[in-house]
């Protein structure tokens, strides 16, 4: 089955800092891997995907992530926090037709 | 982007009623709808997959009786919570794909809050 395992449930950046985000899949075919977002009350916004045409990801709100073969990975990065990134952020990986979801990463940023 | 909407966004019943929340794309027609729970704090967990016009496939675990799903047309899916109770309160989230294949995104909904007494 694919997973997806987003280490550290809780990160903390001051404002203007790197964002860095951890996601690292199991699959046993390659991947299509997702990036959301989630505010509080509200439904998940895509960030970015991976769909093998390019390893590097550009995605919304100057977010972006690398896709790593060799370390199975598919870290979610920003080179400057702002406050508005504050929310709660899921990588998920397409298997068939269904998405699986990590744990989340709740994102704060401190002034 | 697509846009899907939910209705109602929030919700608070009785213990034993019965509970219906609609799943609408707006802009574009939905092959496929999905429904999610989520707990607070936690991860999304996938209940249920629904195609227009076909039964719902339900995850392991996931009781059909106690959550129908109804997929009547390509822009709208109901959920209904059935004789609802306190531990069927969560956060439900809707999402629509236009085809299931491939690196096709799902659009989420906005989400509604279930408070059961």
């Amino acid at each position: 089955a694919q997973s997806v395992t987003q280490l550290g449930s809780h990160v903390s950046v001051s404002e203007g800092a790197l964002v860095l985000l951890r996601c690292n899949y199991s699959s046993s075919v390659p991947p299509y891997l997702f990036w959301y977002v989630q505010y509080p009350n509200q439904g998940l916004q895509l960030l970015l995907k991976y769909t093998s045409a390019a390893t590097l990801v550009k995605g919304i709100n100057g977010f972006e992530a690398e896709f790593k073969k060799s370390e199975t990975s598919f870290h979610l990065t920003k080179p400057s926090a702002h406050m508005s990134d504050a929310a709660e952020y899921f990588c998920a990986v397409k298997y068939d037709y269904k998405l699986s979801f990590g744990a989340g990463t709740t994102v704060t940023v401190r002034a | 982007g697509a846009v899907v909407s939910q209705h109602p966004s929030r919700v608070i019943c009785k213990s034993g009623t019965s509970v219906k929340i609609e799943c609408r794309s707006l802009d574009f027609q939905a092959t496929t709808m999905f429904w999610y729970r989520q707990f607070p704090k936690k991860s999304l967990m996938l209940m249920a997959t629904s195609n227009e016009g076909s039964k719902a496939t339900y995850e392991q675990g996931v009781e059909k009786d106690k959550f129908l799903i109804n997929h009547a047309s390509l822009t709208l899916s109901t959920l209904t919570v059935t004789s609802a109770h306190p531990e069927d309160s969560s956060f439900y989230i809707c999402s629509a794909e236009e085809g299931t294949s491939g690196p096709n995104e799902q659009f989420f909904g906005p989400g509604t809050r279930l408070t059961v007494l």
